[in-house]
C-alpha cells in the first residue's frame, strides 16, 4: 500500500465547476500537506500547503486537511480551462512522498 | 532564467548504453533531489543529497548511480540503461528547513 494514495482519474468537469481532489494516506508522522500543479511537459510546482489539520484559502483554491481521517482535499471553485493540469498531493514526515496525481481536464 | 535546469530535455538511447542526466540550480539550496515519474505511479524518489559530501538512496535507486560535484550540481547515471527506464525525470531541491522542493522541467528519456 502507497503512504499516499490518489485516485489518478482522468477527470473532465464544464468550465465553472467546482472540483474536488481527494487523496489518502497512512502516516501519521505526516505534518505538512502539498497541493502540486504540472502542467504538460513541465515540472510540477508548489501550489498550496498546509501544516496539520485545517483549511488554507488561496484565491480559488482551498486546502483541506484532516488528520482524524488521514484525508487530503483540493477544491477549486469557478474553475477556468487554464487549470486543466494534473494535480498531485504530497505529504511530508521525514521525507516527501507523492500521490499518483489527478489529471484534471476543465471543458469551456 | 529557470532556477532548476536539466539537461538533456528529452533523450533516446539503447539498451545497454550508459547515459548522464544533469541538473543545475540557481536557488542556493543544499538539498537536491532525482525522482522518476511514471504514468500511474506518480512521482517516485531515486537518490537525494542534503549536501556535497552526502549522497542518499530513495527507494527505488537500484540500477543508477548520482554525483554531486558542487552545491549547485547534481547528476544522474544511468550505467546500462534498460527499456522499464523509460520514464519522466525531475530535479529538485530544497532549502534547509523548508517544506518546499522546487523542480526542475524534467528529462523525458526512452530506452529502446
Amino acid at each position: 500500500q502507497k503512504e499516499v494514495e490518489q485516485d489518478p482519474g482522468p477527470l473532465s468537469v464544464p468550465e465553472g465547476a467546482i472540483v474536488s481532489l481527494n487523496c489518502t494516506y497512512s502516516n501519521s508522522a505526516f505534518q505538512y500537506f502539498m497541493w502540486y500543479r504540472q502542467y504538460s511537459r513541465k515540472g510540477p510546482e508548489l501550489l498550496m500547503y498546509t501544516y496539520s489539520s485545517g483549511n488554507k484559502e488561496d484565491g480559488r483554491f482551498t486546502a483541506q486537511v484532516d488528520k482524524s481521517s488521514k484525508y487530503i482535499s483540493l477544491f477549486i471553485r469557478d474553475s477556468q480551462p487554464s487549470d486543466s493540469a494534473t494535480y498531485l498531493c504530497a505529504a511530508w514526515g521525514q521525507k516527501l512522498v507523492f500521490g499518483q496525481g489527478t489529471r484534471l481536464t476543465i471543458n469551456p | 532564467d529557470a532556477d532548476v535546469t536539466q539537461t538533456p530535455r528529452n533523450r533516446i538511447t539503447k539498451t545497454g548504453k550508459r547515459i548522464m542526466l544533469e541538473c543545475s540550480q540557481t536557488k542556493g539550496h543544499d538539498r537536491m533531489y532525482w525522482y522518476r515519474q511514471d504514468p500511474g505511479l506518480g512521482l517516485r524518489l531515486i537518490y537525494y543529497s542534503f549536501d556535497v559530501k552526502d549522497i542518499n538512496k530513495g527507494e527505488i535507486s537500484d540500477g543508477y548511480s548520482v554525483s554531486r560535484q558542487a552545491q549547485a550540481k547534481f547528476s544522474l547515471s544511468l550505467e546500462s540503461a534498460i527499456p522499464n527506464q523509460t520514464a519522466l525525470y525531475f530535479c529538485a531541491t530544497r532549502a534547509p528547513g523548508g517544506e518546499t522542493q522546487y523542480f526542475g522541467p524534467g528529462t523525458r528519456l526512452l530506452v529502446l
